[in-house]
């Protein structure tokens, strides 16, 4: 059974820092592609980042592009997210995602709880 | 980057009546690399459809898709209690891989 973790999430003030973990299981974790989507309490969801399985090409949404990075370790079966410069607008929860496939190009068929980041002073 | 529109925002509907989402695109989907999912309150997102029409792993037949291009719909033959809930869609052909902004399916 495909499973998904995420931990990390903290209230962190404007400017801070935190890395957000996904520890994966129940599948071959280095073939799939990954993506962290997030959710702004009552709204709808927007993806911010994914990375391929093997390669590990990585892709950033234009709202967190130079503060976040995606990033992989195959040999501990976990995706991460560091996460810096935050905003206010960073609140969210932040869910991890399994891809359908390889590529970035696939949907994510699997789908974490969530963890909770919130920016705030 | 490529918009998606979902309409209507909301739609009220009876259990065992159909149900029509739309979603359409700013700019063409390539491949027709578009999903649909399930939100329920409280849960992560459930992957329903993909590559347009696709039923993914374990989605009862009433769920389908269609469509292709900029325009693209799902459709619920007979509603069941459990079906109310978010439904968005979500193009990943081309990054940003960008989600619509959703679909509020209530109870009439």
């Amino acid at each position: 059974e495909v499973q998904l973790l995420e931990s990390g999430g903290d209230l962190v003030q404007p400017e801070g820092s935190v890395r957000l973990s996904c520890a994966a299981s129940g599948f071959t974790f280095s073939i799939y592609a990954m993506s962290w989507v997030r959710q702004a309490p009552g709204k709808g969801l927007e993806w911010v980042s994914s990375i391929s399985g093997i390669g590990g090409n990585t892709y950033y949404a234009d709202s967190v592009k130079g503060r976040f990075t995606i990033s992989r370790d195959n040999s501990k079966n976990r995706l991460y997210l560091q996460m810096s410069s935050l905003r206010a607008e960073d609140t969210a929860v932040y869910y991890c995602a399994k891809h359908l496939v390889l590529v970035t190009a696939s949907p994510g068929d699997h789908w974490g709880q969530g963890t909770l980041v919130t920016v705030s002073s | 980057e490529i918009v998606l529109t979902q309409s209507p925002g909301t739609l009220s509907l009876s259990p065992g009546e159909r149900a029509t989402l739309s979603c359409r695109a700013s700019h063409s989907v390539s491949s027709s690399h578009l999903a649909w999912y399930q939100q329920r309150p409280g849960q992560a997102p459930r992957l329903l459809i993909h590559h347009a029409s696709g039923r993914a792993t374990g989605v009862p037949d009433r769920f389908s898709g269609g469509g292709s291009g900029t325009d693209f719909t799902l459709t619920i033959s007979r509603l069941e209690p459990e079906d109310f809930a978010v439904y968005f869609c979500q193009q990943y052909g081309t990054s940003p891989y960008t989600f619509g902004q959703g679909t509020k399916l209530e109870i009439k």
